[in-house]
């Protein structure tokens, strides 16, 4: 059974840091691009960074380039979000979320996410 | 770029059927594929249905998915609906390697 638990959410002061983990489970993790998608209190979905099967390509939102950093540790079947000078917009719950591996992209499984809060 | 637009709410009956409408600001609909989720009220978004039209094993056939190339746009249909169907629903496709969401219709089974 596909399993992916994010972890590291919490409060955060605005221009605070947080990384953000996901434990990935019941698959070939080194097999799949893996994603975060967010939600930010009563809003929709919004993909915030993709990074593929190798960790070699990275892709991120207009909205938070330059200020993240999408990585993950194949051998520890991990993926991680480095959150730097972070705002009151970023505040959202975070979701690990599976490519499904389809030649396009989708998300094929999502964990229960992390909730992010960035407030003084 | 573009943009995925669906309808804030919709509403109808148990038994009935209702389709939810996804659409696509600029380019070709028929250039990507596109996804729906269902997403119940506290937890995670599930998938429904996945290129255009199939359904992930576990998802009732009474889901199904299509896209019209005149309207430039993806529809979500689903048929004798239940209470348990109540939920948000949300449109996506790709650009490039990024992914777009559209802005989510809440779904009430009244």
């Amino acid at each position: 059974e596909v399993q992916l638990v994010e972890s590291g959410g919490g409060l955060v002061k605005p221009g605070g840091s947080l990384r953000l983990s996901c434990a990935a489970s019941g698959f070939f993790f080194s097999s799949h691009t893996m994603n975060w998608v967010r939600q930010a209190p009563g809003k929709g979905l919004e993909w915030v960074s993709s990074i593929s099967a190798a960790g070699n390509y990275m892709f991120y939102a207009g909205s938070v380039k330059g200020r993240i950093t999408i990585s993950r540790d194949n051998a520890g079947n991990s993926l991680y979000l480095q959150m730097n000078s972070l705002r009151a917009e970023d505040t959202a719950v975070y979701y690990c979320a599976r490519d499904a591996n389809r030649g396009h992209a989708y998300n094929d499984h999502w964990g229960q996410g992390t909730l992010v809060t960035v407030s003084s | 770029n573009f943009i995925l637009t669906q309808p804030h709410s919709v509403s109808e009956s148990p038994g009935k059927t209702v389709t939810i409408s996804c659409t696509r600001s600029s380019g070709s609909i028929a250039n990507q594929y596109v996804q729906w989720y269902q997403q119940r009220p506290g937890t995670s978004p599930t998938i429904v249905i996945y290129e255009d039209n199939q359904g992930p094993s576990g998802v009732p056939d009474r889901f199904s998915g299509s896209i019209d190339i005149s309207s430039n746009s993806a529809f979500l249909t689903i048929s004798g609906l239940k209470t348990e169907d109540e939920a948000d629903y949300y449109c996506q496709s790709s650009d490039s390697s990024n992914q777009v969401f559209g802005g989510g219709t809440k779904l009430t089974v009244l």
